[in-house]
């Protein structure tokens, strides 16, 4: 399983885009890219996916370079509601795989 | 729809009881999961299920066990509770294809006295 390296936490300001990157040296040809945020007493949420450039959707963007052993994950303008644990995990999404969570990174938005 | 769903959402045991963890989901995933996670710290996988009667180690398994009798329901037992169990325990489905990522329950918090 592809190990994933990401900062502890963030601050950032109401507004402002956050970029997050996650570090996976060891990513296999077939692994995917996951993010998830995670309030407080929830479950963890998908965000985005993406295996190689760019993907974009209505809440954030991934962009991943060409050998992928990092992946950056753009969350636009953020407001205190994006404050949350966000993790970035690895792995082939077309199998039961065993999806290893790390600490993540938790972003606090201040106003 | 109601995705995901996990109950009980509260419980406390004494040391040495046992009890039962249900999850329950109606999108017709075949895929099944178990995490707990401690305080601080990411989610760690207990058991999983790739199909209707058919369940695998995680990476913590020790002290769990489960059954996936029919497809939409996962459950997880503990058959001898002891205080290292208390956690928040959070099950997951995703389909086969992995599109969209895993759905997560809102999960149970369990405490072991």
């Amino acid at each position: 399983l592809a190990k994933t390296t990401q900062p502890i936490s963030m601050d950032s300001y109401e507004g402002q885009e956050v970029n997050i990157t996650c570090s996976h040296n060891n990513i296999a040809t077939n692994d995917y890219i996951t993010w998830y945020q995670q309030f407080p007493s929830q479950g963890p949420r998908f965000i985005i996916q993406g295996y190689k450039t760019k993907v974009t959707n209505e809440v954030a963007s991934l962009f991943i370079p060409a050998d992928r052993k990092s992946s950056t994950l753009s969350l636009p303008r953020v407001s205190l509601s994006d404050t949350a644990v966000y993790y970035c995990l690895v792995g082939d999404k077309g199998s039961a795989r065993q999806l290893t969570f790390g600490s993540g990174t938790q972003l606090t938005v201040l106003p | 729809n109601a995705g995901v769903t996990q109950t009980p959402k509260f419980r406390v045991l004494k040391t040495g009881q046992s009890m039962t963890l249900l999850c329950a989901q109606d999108m017709n995933h075949e895929y099944m999961y178990w995490y707990r996670q401690d305080p601080g710290m990411g989610l760690r996988l207990i058991h999983y299920s790739v199909g209707e009667g058919t369940t695998a180690k995680g990476e913590v398994p020790d002290g769990y066990n489960v059954s996936r009798l029919k497809k939409q329901n996962f459950l997880l037992g503990l058959e001898s509770a002891a205080p290292s169990q208390t956690s928040v325990y959070f099950c997951a489905s995703s389909p086969p294809g992995g599109d969209y990522g895993y759905t997560f329950g809102s999960g149970t918090r369990l405490t072991v006295v």
